[in-house]
């Protein structure tokens, strides 16, 4: 059963911890996003990673950090530098060639909750 | 940045109607456009995408309609159905490798 998948789905977090958010595909793609949802809002770009071993910030990188190991898997760690933690988070994966025009796959989700 | 959006925050309709959903864009350099469903709590789905150098794209019962003269994207939903309540997304993609830009969601409610 292809896909991508994220766990947990729902997260609570204590103020001032570190929390890391797992997301594993195994569509044999090459590039992979995380998104941050606020309620009423669009998906916004946290970070994108287009091969293993590289990844480049998005338009909301400032309290998160990845990793991009395995080609399979893109963990994202929200820090407590992050101020409002508190959303829905979205990863999502593609294929990445140039000539083509990819759709992202997208994972169920996983909701933060900073208490 | 350049970014996508849409005229309707929320759109009511009674099952067996059509439905559109409209998105305005600003970047006239996006050659690609996706029309995303997602239901609450959940993921976003893909619907249908398009290809700047077309105007209309037909699935099973979805069209999407694009107007590059006044950047505009609408995606038609035919007799639609309860199960098509959820919030749509349209994105836009610039080119290249590069990532894709979302708008901020229309809700579509049916009701019977």
């Amino acid at each position: 059963d292809g896909g991508i998948t994220q766990s947990p789905k729902y997260l609570f977090r204590k103020e001032g911890q570190n929390v890391t958010l797992s997301c594993e595909q195994n569509l044999n793609h090459d590039a992979m996003y995380w998104y941050r949802q606020d309620p009423g809002q669009g998906l916004r770009l946290i970070y994108y990673s287009q091969i293993v071993n590289d990844f480049q910030k998005g338009d909301i990188a400032e309290g998160y950090s990845v990793s991009r190991e395995k080609k399979e898997s893109f963990p994202l760690t929200v820090t407590s530098a992050q101020k409002n933690p508190t959303a829905f988070y979205l990863c999502a994966s593609s294929n990445q060639q140039v000539t083509s025009y990819n759709e992202q796959f997208f994972g169920p989700g996983t909701r933060l909750t900073v208490l | 940045g350049e970014s996508v959006g849409l005229h309707l925050p929320t759109l009511s309709v009674q099952e067996g109607d059509n439905s559109i959903i409209n998105c305005a864009y600003s970047n006239s350099a996006s050659d690609y456009f996706i029309w995303y469903k997602q239901e609450s709590g959940k993921g976003p789905q893909f619907i249908i995408d398009i290809r700047s150098n077309m105007d209309k794209r037909q699935g099973q019962r979805v069209t999407v309609l694009l107007n590059k003269t006044v950047k505009h994207l609408s995606l038609q939903i035919a007799a639609t159905q309860p199960g098509d309540s959820a919030v749509y997304f349209c994105a836009e993609k610039t080119g290249g490798y590069s990532t894709l830009t979302f708008g901020k969601g229309t809700m579509l409610l049916v009701s019977p």
